[in-house]
């Protein structure tokens, strides 16, 4: 079965640190992938997307950039967060060539910019 | 732009009353995905409809997609303290990379 990780699962960050985030998935193989964030626990904003090793897609001009350097790795990064970088990321996953678009989320994590 | 929109916002009755939230879109979609999420935790998936007029049970959850595939409804009968959480609606279309668009949510709270 498929399984996907989030670490860490709580950050809390000054103002202007670089920030890391790591999603991982087990059990599938050239899956689709997604890092959204979610404020104040509502509807999710898709921040980027991959279909494939170094493929990445921007959905939101930002403070944030994405990587995967593996099928199955994709990294949130930042150079300098801000204050409004605060909030809950969600990874997802997502089968392509299928008929449907169902995805699959992680745990999440939250961070705290101070 | 694909829009959203789920109502009611916010949600709260007693256990063992009958509910319904809906989703609505102006748009088609190709797929509608319902998922459950609890605070602090990662969004949870219940059902994937994709087919206009196909309705789907999970015990005591009812889902329907519209004939038009441009709504869906999610009802829950006799609700339990356990159903409590944020209810999200998500729209596919599979011309976009299999990107979903996502309601703001039913924040729902079901006391004892």
């Amino acid at each position: 079965s498929q399984t996907i990780h989030q670490w860490p699962a709580t950050l809390v960050q000054p103002v202007g640190s670089p920030l890391s985030l790591e999603c991982t998935v087990e059990g599938t193989s050239n899956p689709n992938l997604y890092w959204y964030r979610q404020a104040a626990g509502r509807g999710l904003q898709l921040l980027f997307y991959s279909v494939g090793i170094g493929q990445i897609s921007s959905e939101v001009p930002q403070n944030l950039s994405a990587s995967r350097p593996q099928d199955r790795q994709f990294i949130l990064s930042s150079k300098k967060l801000l204050l409004s970088d605060s909030g809950f990321y969600l990874c997802a996953w997502g089968n392509r060539g299928q008929d449907t678009d169902t995805q699959y989320f992680g745990p999440g994590t939250r961070l705290t910019v101070l | 732009t694909q829009l959203l929109e789920q109502s009611p916002q916010f949600l709260s009755i007693q256990e063992g009353e009958n509910l319904t939230v809906y989703c609505n879109s102006s748009s088609v979609f190709s797929s509608l995905q319902w998922y459950r999420q609890e605070p602090g935790e990662g969004p949870v998936l219940l059902v994937t409809v994709v087919t206009g007029g196909e309705v789907k049970k999970l015990k005591r959850l009812t889902f329907q997609f519209g004939d038009a595939r441009k709504d869906s409804s999610l009802h829950i009968t006799a609700a339990q303290p356990g159903d409590t959480g944020l209810y999200l609606c998500a729209g596919g279309w599979l011309r976009s990379n299999y990107k979903l668009t996502f309601g703001k949510g039913t924040l729902l709270t079901v006391n004892p």
